[in-house]
């Protein structure tokens, strides 16, 4: 079984569009994020939820909204897209950060290309 | 601000060799140090981690070496083969403002010949 899954896998979509990323964790963790890979490979955070609530909030444009039904699921929403949104988006989760040091295990991320 | 400076951008070496990835930081407040390997196509995974009370830490192959003082760590492959061929990334976490936060270095890309 999937620990950390997420769809689409691959999506190519036209400037100004909107579209949406899903993220489901089935390890019973509280905690869940959005990490955003870049062409240069670089990994940066840009949101964090921690049983339903927003606790990070990278500065990200707000076209991006990240919605979380519930502990397991963490979507991503993305509205007029912009050729510089071209990345792959990484889902991932862990057991809350009271402390530091939680593994954080991540999904197989969602290639996302704007042409 | 980059807050993990990580290097080399990539390493090339032969099976049997030894495989040294190096980091650096500055925020005192991290507390956390873990690698992630990352093969193409996936998502990073865990690999050690090092909390900065230990100077070392091995797992199998894998040793890290953190230097406190120096705000140093590396990964170590020891007898590096063909499979360990990935980007790897080292990363930072801590406490007040970054909890919850992991920084990634820029990775390492590492091509093990056979």
């Amino acid at each position: 079984d999937t620990a950390v899954s997420q769809t689409p896998k691959y999506l190519v979509t036209q400037m100004g569009n909107d579209k949406s990323i899903k993220c489901e964790q089935n390890l019973g963790h509280d905690t869940m994020y959005w990490y955003k890979q870049d062409s240069k490979k670089f990994l940066k955070i840009m949101f964090s939820y921690n049983n339903k609530e927003l606790i990070i909030n990278e500065t990200v444009p707000n076209r991006f909204s990240p919605k979380s039904p519930d502990k397991a699921h963490l979507n991503l929403h993305i509205n007029s897209l912009e050729l510089g949104d071209s990345a792959v988006y990484f889902c991932a989760s862990s057991h809350p950060p009271t402390l530091s040091g939680n593994t954080i295990y991540f999904g197989e991320g969602s290639w996302l290309t704007v042409v | 601000q980059q807050q993990v400076k990580q290097s080399p951008q990539s390493l090339i070496v032969q099976k049997g060799g030894i495989s040294i990835i190096n980091c650096a930081y500055e925020n005192t407040a991290f507390d956390y140090f873990p690698w992630y390997q990352q093969f193409p196509g996936k998502g990073p995974a865990l690999l050690i981690a090092i909390r900065p009370d230990v100077s070392e830490k091995k797992e199998g192959r894998f040793t890290i070496s953190f230097n406190k003082s120096a705000k140093q760590f590396s990964l170590h492959i020891m007898d590096s083969q063909p499979g360990d061929s990935a980007t790897y990334f080292c990363a930072a976490s801590g406490l007040g403002s970054t909890l919850g936060r992991l920084y990634f270095g820029r990775g390492t890309q590492l091509t093990v010949w056979p």
